[in-house]
């Protein structure tokens, strides 16, 4: 099966910095690649899909690179309502559909 | 607009069975594909299985395959998850999530439910 790491597994950033988050896959998955971001206590929301597409109503201070087995997110401008873990996952093929381990974003 | 409503998730016995529903609603329920991912306390996401848009096709996590079947009702809208030998480790709430790609068993999740809690304990 493909593997997904996320780095780092957490960090810590200040209000206005930019962040970078990266997925790397074990294996080429094109573009098949979404990101999601979990707040504390609710449910995932859908951030990013084919790697690049910001989904609908998602601020566009989240942007997001990559293909095949290296991916980012980037967040411009931290805001404090940006503290979350955000997830990678794949999708190029079913099953599975593997999620990387997360990275917790905590404001400084 | 879309809406997931997932029910009955509770506190079961090891060993126990138990059958969740998520009803779906605000799109057409029959051209997508549906998955359920569960989180247990405080780890990630896990994906669990996924219900084809074609109803004859699951697909199924190594850690629930041959315990737990997905399943859907076109005609009530609603995809279910059969849950039988439960383990303690299957312990997590679980979430019902649209695949955002119509006419395609592939795709990010675009909306999800609140999630049930499942509790697997004696």
């Amino acid at each position: 099966d493909i593997q997904m790491t996320q780095s780092p597994s957490s960090l810590s950033a200040s209000v206005g910095d930019r962040v970078t988050i990266t997925c790397r896959a074990s294996q080429g998955i094109g573009y098949y690649l979404a990101w999601y971001q979990q707040k504390p206590g609710k449910v995932p929301k859908l951030l990013i899909y084919g790697a690049t597409n910001l989904q609908s109503g998602v601020p566009s201070r989240f942007s997001a690179s990559g293909s095949e087995t290296d991916f980012t997110l980037t967040i411009n401008s931290l805001q404090p309502d940006d503290v979350a873990t955000y997830y990678c996952q794949r999708y190029n093929t079913v099953p599975p559909l593997t999620f990387g381990q997360g990275t917790r974003l905590e404001i400084k | 607009e879309v809406q997931l409503l997932e029910s009955g998730g509770d506190l079961v016995q090891p060993g126990g069975s138990l059958r969740l529903s998520c009803a779906a609603s605000g799109f057409t329920f029959n051209t997508h594909s549906m998955t359920w991912v569960r989180q247990a306390p405080g780890k990630g996401l896990e994906w669990v299985a996924t219900a084809s848009y074609i109803t004859e096709s699951t697909y199924y996590g190594d850690s629930v395959r041959g315990r737990f079947t997905v399943s859907r009702d076109n005609s009530k809208n609603t995809v279910y998850l059969q849950m039988n030998s439960l383990r303690t480790e299957d312990t997590a709430t679980y979430y019902c999530a649209k695949n955002n790609v119509p006419g395609s068993s592939r795709g990010a999740l675009d909306f999800w439910g609140q999630g049930t809690v499942v509790t697997v304990s004696s």
